[in-house]
């Protein structure tokens, strides 16, 4: 069974530009979650949706960071414009459906803002 | 808020030494506890996990034991291998919260 597929793996780019990461969920799974890794750090939730609806993105930086999982499986976390201080891992990860699972992770996304 | 609060690292050992780190929190709730290792180069991987108190998760060789009077939930491991070594992330999860929250991470380093 494939795994969380995050892409891209790496990602440079100047500050006040846009950058957007893509997650695909394993497969049947409802529940998607974007968190903020920072360097030595424990990741961070920024946005967790159930199916297409997100139910809780009170960490999500709603100035510059939006996210989208139209149809409920695919999601996309956008960062616009980028700042130095977003240098980090952007990390997805997906569970079954609700309640307390086990949330798997990717690989994540390490972004470089110069 | 809920916390976890996790050993600093690093962590260097020989191989075959028993490893400890250690991990307290602070939940509002009743948490599940999880443990997630990070290999180099590569995503979070589950590595065991316990829901109720005096619950003994394991996995590799690996253990920890769910204790609410302490709360404190340590990772053991009688003999490491050069394999081991990756970050330990302590994590817990409250009911209707579902979210992780994660302690710092301990940087685990094991020599031949």
């Amino acid at each position: 069974e494939a795994g969380v597929v995050q892409s891209p793996r790496y990602k440079i780019i100047e500050k006040k530009q846009p950058v957007a990461f893509w997650c695909n969920p394993i497969s049947g799974h409802n529940t998607l979650y974007w968190y903020l890794q920072n360097l030595g750090q424990g990741p961070e939730l920024l946005i967790r949706y159930e199916n297409e609806e997100a139910v809780d993105d009170s960490q999500l930086p709603k100035d510059r960071f939006s996210a989208e999982r139209l149809k409920g499986v695919d999601s996309t976390l956008k960062i616009q414009p980028a700042e130095l201080g977003d240098s980090a891992v952007y990390l997805c990860a997906s569970s079954p459906g609700q309640g307390l699972e086990t949330q798997y992770f990717g690989p994540g996304t390490r972004l470089l803002v110069l | 808020g809920d916390s976890v609060t996790q050993m600093e690292g690093p962590v260097t050992l020989s191989e075959e030494a028993f490893l400890t780190i250690n991990c307290t929190y602070t939940a509002t709730g009743y948490p599940s506890l999880f443990w997630y290792v990070q290999y180099p180069g590569e995503g979070l991987q589950l590595l065991l996990k316990a829901t109720k108190a005096d619950d003994k998760g394991s996995n590799k060789g690996f253990e920890a034991t769910y204790r609410k009077e302490t709360t404190s939930f340590h990772l053991e491991k009688g003999s490491v291998q050069v394999s081991d070594s990756a970050v330990y992330f302590c994590a817990l999860q409250v009911q209707g919260a579902q979210k992780l929250v994660f302690g710092q991470g301990t940087r685990l380093t094991i020599n031949p």
